[in-house]
């Protein structure tokens, strides 16, 4: 089945506590993007990977890195979680970057006390 | 400055009341734009990707339709599973980013 695998699903952590969050994909996409959801705001793109090795910014990358070691994973790192960063987190993946047909993981819960 | 408005925010329909979403852009070049239904707890799910004013695409109950500054996605004779929320985004020519709104909120009642 086709599918985009996040972990862990929920999570509550505090302050400073170094955490990463990990995305997988079985669609062999070239194209991976890790979003925040938040009420009222949408969703905004943090980082995302146009292949292996290839990551750069998206609207709101403060406080996020990435790495992309392998085509099929893009982990999310939150080094000092601070909480701003209570947020839903999705991660999505798509064949080209020039394609807006994503497909979702099924999304991680943050909270940051 | 690119940006999508979606309205209304919540919508409430009586089991086969039909009813639209809107979707309006504002973008310097539309290379298109794409609709999404979310459930509760679930990642987004693509739906439909319009290219060009006048595109219609449909499926099952939903058919979207496309403005040169909007998108409607019309839902006729509703049922309870369409029950969801539903999110807009749209890509321009300039980028390759994907910019959402804040999505509308459909629930039918049976």
């Amino acid at each position: 089945e086709a599918q985009v695998t996040q972990n862990p699903r929920y999570l509550i952590t505090v302050t400073g506590k170094k955490l990463t969050v990990t995305c997988s994909q079985n669609m062999n996409h070239e194209y991976m993007s890790w979003y925040r959801q938040d009420p009222g705001l949408g969703l905004r793109q943090i980082y995302y990977s146009m292949n292996v090795e290839v990551t750069d910014k998206g609207d709101v990358p403060e406080g996020y890195k990435v790495s992309r070691k392998e085509k099929r994973n893009f982990p999310l790192i939150l080094e000092s979680p601070s909480p701003n960063q209570t947020s839903l987190y999705f991660c999505a993946s798509s064949f080209g970057e020039n394609t807006g047909e994503l497909f979702f993981g099924e999304g991680s819960r943050l909270t940051v006390l | 400055e690119d940006q999508v408005t979606q309205s209304p925010e919540a919508l409430r329909l009586q089991e086969g009341e039909s009813s639209s979403l809107n979707c309006s852009y504002t973008v310097s070049g539309l290379r298109g734009l794409f609709w999404y239904r979310q459930d509760p707890g679930k990642g987004p799910e693509f739906l439909f990707t319009l290219y060009s004013a006048g595109e219609e695409k449909e499926k099952e109950r939903l058919k979207a339709t496309l403005t040169k500054k909007e998108s409607f996605l019309h839902i006729t004779a509703p049922k309870p599973e369409d029950s969801a929320t539903y999110l807009c985004a749209v890509q321009a020519d300039s980028s390759y980013k994907l910019i959402f709104g804040s999505g509308t909120r459909l629930l039918v009642r049976p």
